[in-house]
């Protein structure tokens, strides 16, 4: 069991640009969570897939923000034309199916924004 | 009205001591519910899971629900430093798999 991994760790970028990062979930996990969570708070959900479909987004989620689960293993996160209120931690975590399952993290992927 | 409140602290507990943490939440139908440890600047690790009323005992870990009074809270017996961490519960309310979260309380072991 190697765990979820994120890829990169930190990521530093100027306002506008794009940036797109990689969650490899825990291998017999088929579901995949996407969080973002800023100092002093708990975890913001953002979207989760069950294998490849994603069933479930964030209301608050803008438009700029979209995430992909092709195959059903890796996810990939993208923010388009990123701002200075992107700036987080950005989570993802995997499970089993089951509301009763937990789920585990990866390391994170801190963005900052310039 | 938030769904799940934990006191943010920060609770300081001398080194040996128990430090007890409260979650209370307000979907009556929530099923699972969960304890999160977050040291600063890491992602949140699984601590304790729990589903039935009563109490889970894992090691130094107590994790209490009580359904009735829609509360949950985790009891750290023998505290270590290296237990100074951020709490975080979170809960999910059954009505779909996205797990609801607390701000998470911090806690300090004193030495």
């Amino acid at each position: 069991d190697t765990g979820v991994s994120q890829d990169p760790r930190h990521k530093i970028t100027k306002r506008g640009q794009n940036v797109t990062f990689r969650c490899d979930p825990i291998s017999e996990h088929n579901r995949l969570y996407w969080y973002r969570q800023t100092l002093g708070q708990g975890p913001e959900f953002l979207t989760y897939f069950q294998n490849e479909a994603q069933l479930e987004k964030s209301r608050l989620l803008s438009d700029r923000f979209s995430a992909e689960r092709p195959k059903g293993s890796f996810s990939t996160l993208e923010i388009q034309r990123t701002e200075q209120g992107d700036s987080a931690m950005y989570l993802c975590a995997s499970s089993l199916a089951g509301g009763d399952q937990p789920q585990h993290f990866g390391d994170g992927t801190r963005l900052s924004i310039l | 009205q938030k769904e799940v409140e934990q006191n943010s602290g920060p609770l300081s507990v001398p080194e040996g001591a128990i430090a007890s943490l409260n979650c209370t939440y307000s979907d009556r139908v929530s099923q699972s519910f969960f304890w999160y440890r977050q040291y600063s600047g890491k992602s949140p690790e699984l601590i304790m899971s729990i589903y039935s009323n009563g109490d889970k005992e894992d090691g130094r870990f107590t994790a209490q629900l009580n359904k009735a009074s829609q509360y949950v809270s985790l009891l750290i017996r023998d505290s270590q430093p290296s237990d100074s961490a951020t709490y975080l519960c979170a809960v999910n309310p059954g009505r779909n798999y996205q797990l609801i979260w607390g701000a998470g309380t911090k806690l300090i072991i004193k030495p």
